[in-house]
């Protein structure tokens, strides 16, 4: 039973650098089953993909954030990471992080989900 | 990547079947076989109701079903309860380790 959480701060200036940290237990990050992953809901709208990590290396992003975003991974601190820079208003959201499973592609375990507003 | 589609709304009463379309393309759903259907209540943690387009995870009633049928995946709860008012998401993958989200669908029970 894995269990993830999340932590940074809840407040960002527009322009900054948003960085969330998920913290990992109940397995192991170096699992081949699971891609390490976030997900975001801005408030009152629906999931959006955001991005992925593998422990053997790579990392995958939406598209529509790639040239933003950073994904990363410390499994000897059963952590992975989000950077999201030059934040603006539209990327006000619940941030959760979140296991995709390998090979059947779905999402099994949440965080319970992080609020981060952009706002001066 | 534009989310697949899906109705924003969609209501039945107690005991009546009620079905919520998921509509993606040939680079999504119509390619794989890994569509899941995610159930969130307010203020909640979404949870995973249908995987692979069939399955439900442990614990999950049968009143819920999923299929596939092209572009489109359906999800289907069956004798409907108040307990299912939600909001569900459908989720495909997308190719390049990536997937892809439905905008939603409201789930009200009359």
């Amino acid at each position: 039973q894995l269990h993830l959480q999340e932590s940074g701060p809840g407040l960002v200036k527009p322009s900054e650098t948003l960085s969330l940290t998920c913290t990992v237990s109940g397995d192991s990050m170096s699992s081949d089953y699971y891609f390490w992953t976030w997900v975001r809901q801005p408030p009152g709208k629906g999931l959006e993909w955001v991005g992925n990590v593998y422990h053997k290396g790579g990392a995958w992003y939406n598209t529509s954030l790639k040239s933003r975003l950073t994904v990363s991974i410390d499994t000897s601190m059963s952590q992975f990471s989000l950077r999201l820079r030059s934040v603006t208003a539209a990327d006000t959201a619940v941030y959760y992080c979140v296991t995709h499973r390998r090979f059947a592609d779905y999402i099994d375990y949440w965080g319970r989900g992080i609020l981060v507003t952009v706002s001066s | 990547q534009s989310a697949l589609t899906q109705p924003p709304s969609a209501s039945g009463s107690p005991g009546q079947s009620v079905t919520i379309s998921c509509t993606g393309t040939n680079s999504d759903i119509g390619g794989f076989n890994f569509v899941s259907w995610y159930q969130q209540h307010p203020g909640k943690v979404p949870k995973l109701i249908i995987y692979e387009v069939t399955k439900r995870p442990s614990g999950v009633p049968d009143r819920f079903s999923g299929s596939k049928s092209g572009n489109t995946a359906s999800l289907t709860v069956s004798g409907l309860q108040a307990e299912d008012e939600a909001d569900y998401y459908c989720n495909s993958y997308a190719g390049d380790n990536n997937l892809i989200f439905g905008g939603g669908t409201k789930l009200t029970v009359l």
